[in-house]
């Protein structure tokens, strides 16, 4: 079974916090990829690596920032948190020849007071 | 980024109908993928279809490939209380790896 975890299920930070947010994989796969989901908007690609530290932009990259240091390990940074950062964050992974079929970790809720 | 139009939004039905949902683009896409999103989890991939006309069931659940590549349908028959949740298509439109969402299609059955 594929195996992704995310380090928190529900987290409560205050504007202007840095915030951390951890992604492990145990299947190896060379992609991986931050997404935060909103009610009515889907999900929205925040940025992605395809390889150790490598990163590509996604379409709102603004307010974030990645790492990749080790494969297995992806995080996504909130530099300055602010409220409009409140959201569901979803990380997935997948294999380098089969980029589309992605398999997502359970998510981040992440409220910025 | 390209956009998705998923329809139905939101789909109330009663335990053993069947259900049809589809997502439109602008634009040609040449994969598209049928997600599954049960509360409080990340989504889950139920089918991929890579060739324009291609119709390809997992169980109960039935999905096609547009022949224009513009369009996607997905069918539950007989639907169970394990269905509810939201239904997402994506695809990455032609020349784009990065995978665009739908809106995404949320289904209650009523008891």
């Amino acid at each position: 079974d594929v195996k992704v975890t995310q380090s928190s299920r529900y987290l409560v930070k205050r504007t202007g916090e840095k915030v951390f947010l951890e992604c492990v994989q145990d299947m190896d796969h060379e992609n991986m990829f931050w997404y935060r989901q909103d009610p009515g908007l889907g999900l929205r690609l925040i940025y992605f690596s395809y390889d150790v530290k490598m990163k590509e932009k996604g379409d709102i990259p603004e307010g974030y920032s990645v790492s990749r240091e080790k494969k297995e390990r992806f995080s996504l940074i909130l530099e300055s948190a602010s409220t409009n950062q409140t959201s569901m964050y979803l990380c997935a992974i997948a294999h380098e020849a089969m980029i589309n079929e992605q398999f997502f970790g359970p998510g981040t809720r992440l409220t910025v007071l | 980024g390209q956009q998705l139009n998923q329809s139905p939004q939101s789909m109330f039905i009663q335990e053993g109908e069947d259900v049809s949902m589809n997502c439109t683009s602008s634009s040609i896409f040449n994969t598209w993928l049928w997600y599954k999103q049960d509360p409080g989890e990340g989504p889950v991939l139920l089918i991929a279809l890579y060739k324009a006309g291609e119709l390809t069931s997992n169980g109960r659940l039935t999905a096609q490939f547009g022949i224009t590549r513009k369009d996607s349908f997905l069918n539950i028959s007989a639907s169970i209380p394990s269905d509810v949740g939201i239904y997402f298509c994506a695809g990455p439109y032609f020349g784009n790896e990065k995978l665009t969402f739908g809106t995404g299609t949320r289904l209650t059955i009523i008891p």
